[in-house]
């Protein structure tokens, strides 16, 4: 079985551009949860999407937002960029609430 | 509001003995917990659970145990082993409410097994 895959693996980015990350959950999982871990730091929640609707949002601006698919994938879109934006961000799938929460392997993005 | 703490940013064992790693939590709606292991370019695994209704779950090498009214959870790995050097991280939710099912997650823990 697959487990969760993101795309892409690394991604650099310049300040003030966009970046479009990809995520696609294990077959039957209908939620996505989406997860910043910025340099030393602990695993901050970002959004939580399930059968399509965004159903929570972590403590982050607008500029960080996302959606998800007829097929469950989702992706998470970064709007002007900014250097504090760089970190790893890891995409978690789930049958919906927490049972079954697998991680993917994460998307390093680096803002220069 | 940092409501899932781990208070021990790292920890040294000697392979063989029991490395235990603590967390602290202040929401008290958290009823079910978790323990992930995280390896360097890689995303955090499973590695073990508990619901608020139990004060500890053992799975091998590894037991959980819950103090609710302390408001901590601990990981006790015996014994030891090199593979078990990574950051594990604690997490926890609210399982029962509507829309807050989501994992909290610590700071995390980076636990190094000297051989």
């Amino acid at each position: 079985e697959a487990g969760v895959t993101q795309s892409p693996t690394h991604l650099i980015k310049t300040r003030g551009q966009q970046a479009t990350l990809r995520c696609s959950p294990i077959s039957g999982h209908t939620s996505v949860y989406w997860y910043q871990q910025a340099l030393g730091l602990g695993l901050q929640f970002l959004l939580w999407y399930d059968e399509g609707e965004e159903r929570n949002r972590g403590n982050f601006p607008p500029r960080f937002s996302g959606r998800q698919f007829p097929n469950y994938s989702s992706e998470l879109n970064v709007n002007a960029l900014e250097l504090e934006d760089s970190a790893l961000y890891l995409c978690a799938s789930s049958f919906g609430g927490i049972y079954g929460y697998t991680f993917g392997s994460g998307t390093r993005l680096t803002v220069v | 509001d940092q409501q899932v703490k781990q208070n021990s940013p790292s920890l040294s064992v000697q392979e063989g003995r029991i490395s235990i790693l603590n967390c602290d939590y202040t929401n008290s709606m958290f009823d079910y917990f978790l323990w992930y292991k995280k390896y360097p370019a890689e995303g955090p695994t499973f590695l073990i659970s508990i619901s608020s209704i139990k004060d500890k779950n053992e799975d091998g090498r590894f037991t959980v145990f819950l103090n609710k009214s302390a408001k901590h959870l601990s990981l006790h790995i015996v014994p030891s082993q090199p593979g078990d050097s990574a950051v594990y991280f604690c997490a926890a939710s609210a399982s029962q409410i509507q829309g807050a099912q989501k994992l909290v997650f610590g700071q995390g823990t980076r636990l190094t097994i000297n051989p």
